[in-house]
């Protein structure tokens, strides 16, 4: 079946250090792929998508390109911020009626 | 303020009470969704509804029911819960069903005693 699997957290970094978070994806296809973040008490927002191989979202200096042939999608931050500190899910979509698929989440913590 | 409004916050209830949890969406939507979130696990999709009229139900036990009374409001009714039920629930709408891009809420924290 469709799967999500993301890199254990958490993941704890000094402010403006690089950032990689791992996403991998089982699913027949083309399916769509996104990044969610949930910041403490907040529920889920949408960070970016990407909808067909290739394709890279980017949003907030976030990225994260779809890669087909490695069934992968990591998001990458140049230079993390404490605001930035939060936990991300990865989550995939298979075809224009699919519910959403997430991943464990990803808890981020930045330090100053 | 992502448009979507659940209360209560935090519930704490006993195995034997009932209770429900309130979402209101301001979005014009029209369709919600009720997930689960609890540690260490995947967000659970729990039921969804399309135009009021309920389209998914992911083998959730029949001790949680749902509710759609219009397309702007979503309850969840609790009942004879167990202790492993205690968890984040989550509120969300979208456009339309199945979309990619979901509007949470920020949850409603149960305890179940």
């Amino acid at each position: 079946g469709n799967s999500v699997t993301q890199m254990e957290g958490p993941v704890t970094l000094s402010e403006e250090a690089f950032l990689t978070i791992n996403c991998t994806y089982t699913a027949t296809g083309y399916p769509s792929l996104f990044w969610y973040v949930q910041y403490p008490g907040e529920g889920l927002q949408l960070l970016l998508k990407a909808t067909k191989a290739d394709d890279k979202g980017s949003n907030k200096g976030f990225e994260a390109t779809y890669r087909k042939e490695t069934t992968s999608f990591h998001l990458e931050k140049g230079s993390v911020q404490v605001s930035d500190s939060a936990v991300y899910f990865c989550a995939l979509q298979k075809g224009s009626q699919g519910n959403l698929i997430f991943g464990k989440g990803t808890k981020l913590s930045v330090k100053p | 303020e992502t448009g979507v409004t659940q209360t209560p916050r935090h519930l704490v209830m006993g195995m034997t009470n009932k209770k429900s949890l309130k979402c209101e969406q301001h979005l014009g939507h029209n369709a919600m969704y009720w997930y689960k979130q609890s540690a260490k696990k995947p967000l659970e999709l729990m039921f969804v509804y399309s135009l009021e009229e309920r389209v998914e139900n992911n083998s959730v036990p029949s001790r949680f029911s749902p509710e759609c009374p219009n397309s702007s409001h979503l309850f969840l009714h609790l009942h004879t819960l167990q202790p492993e039920d205690s968890a984040l629930y989550l509120c969300a709408s979208s456009q339309d069903a199945g979309p990619g891009e979901l509007f949470f809420g920020e949850g409603s924290r149960l305890t179940v005693l």
